[in-house]
């Protein structure tokens, strides 16, 4: 079945610094790839996705990047807030069978 | 309604217990989801509906678990003989038919089994 592997689990940088968090899959069926973020006690947002006919995405500090061939895409935030601390989940899905799997997480912890 | 509606919010029961976690999803929304999420871990997966297809139970850690969805609306996940691991958040989440279309979760209810 389809494997979802993100790394890292916890993620610590000063206001201001990026954050880059990746993640990797194994089916290569997948073609549907958002990025959700959780505060604490609150349920998991989307904060932006990116589809398998485009290689890289941008809204405003945060972009997507995706590499169909090695199978990963990536989450960069620039010019980090401590509102942007929260734990952020990355997941995949294919039009074959809708099934969304979400990988294990990242911890991100922005210092002000 | 406006968004995916969960209840009980909150859920204590007594080790051995039945219980049943209710999920209404965003109107017209055929895909449904239930996730488990323990204390500081992530969403793992448990059950996936698609309209009037088969569900996909492949993340049902075990027997005890079980989920229907009436109507291709309301879903309720039952846990049977509830033991002390069961404690964690239990999310639902809904979208539309397109699979490459955001997801959106509800509020979670919270499980703990005492």
């Amino acid at each position: 079945g389809e494997n979802v592997e993100q790394h890292p689990s916890t993620l610590s940088v000063q206001e201001g610094d990026s954050a880059v968090i990746k993640c990797t899959y194994s089916d290569s069926a997948s073609n549907y790839f958002p990025w959700y973020k959780q505060e604490l006690g609150k349920r998991p947002q989307l904060i932006i996705d990116i589809r398998s006919n485009v290689g890289e995405k941008k809204d405003q500090r945060i972009a997507v990047t995706l590499n169909k061939t090695a199978k990963h895409f990536s989450l960069h935030i620039t010019e980090t807030q401590p509102e942007d601390s929260a734990v952020y989940f990355c997941a995949v899905s294919s039009s074959n069978t809708g099934k969304l799997i979400f990988g294990q997480g990242t911890t991100l912890q922005v210092k002000p | 309604g406006a968004g995916v509606s969960q209840s009980p919010s909150n859920k204590v029961t007594e080790k051995g217990k039945d219980v049943e976690l209710r999920c209404d999803p965003i109107s017209g929304h055929t895909a449904l989801y239930w996730y488990r999420q323990s204390l500081g871990q992530g969403l793992e997966f448990l059950i996936y509906f698609q309209g009037n297809s088969a569900p996909d139970k492949s993340g049902l850690p075990s027997d005890r678990f079980s989920a229907e969805r009436t109507g291709g609306s309301v879903s309720t996940l039952t846990i049977q003989r509830t033991q002390q691991e069961d404690s964690a958040v239990y999310l639902c989440a809904s979208r539309g038919s397109a699979a490459n279309t955001e997801a959106f979760f509800g509020q979670g209810t919270r499980l703990t089994v005492v």
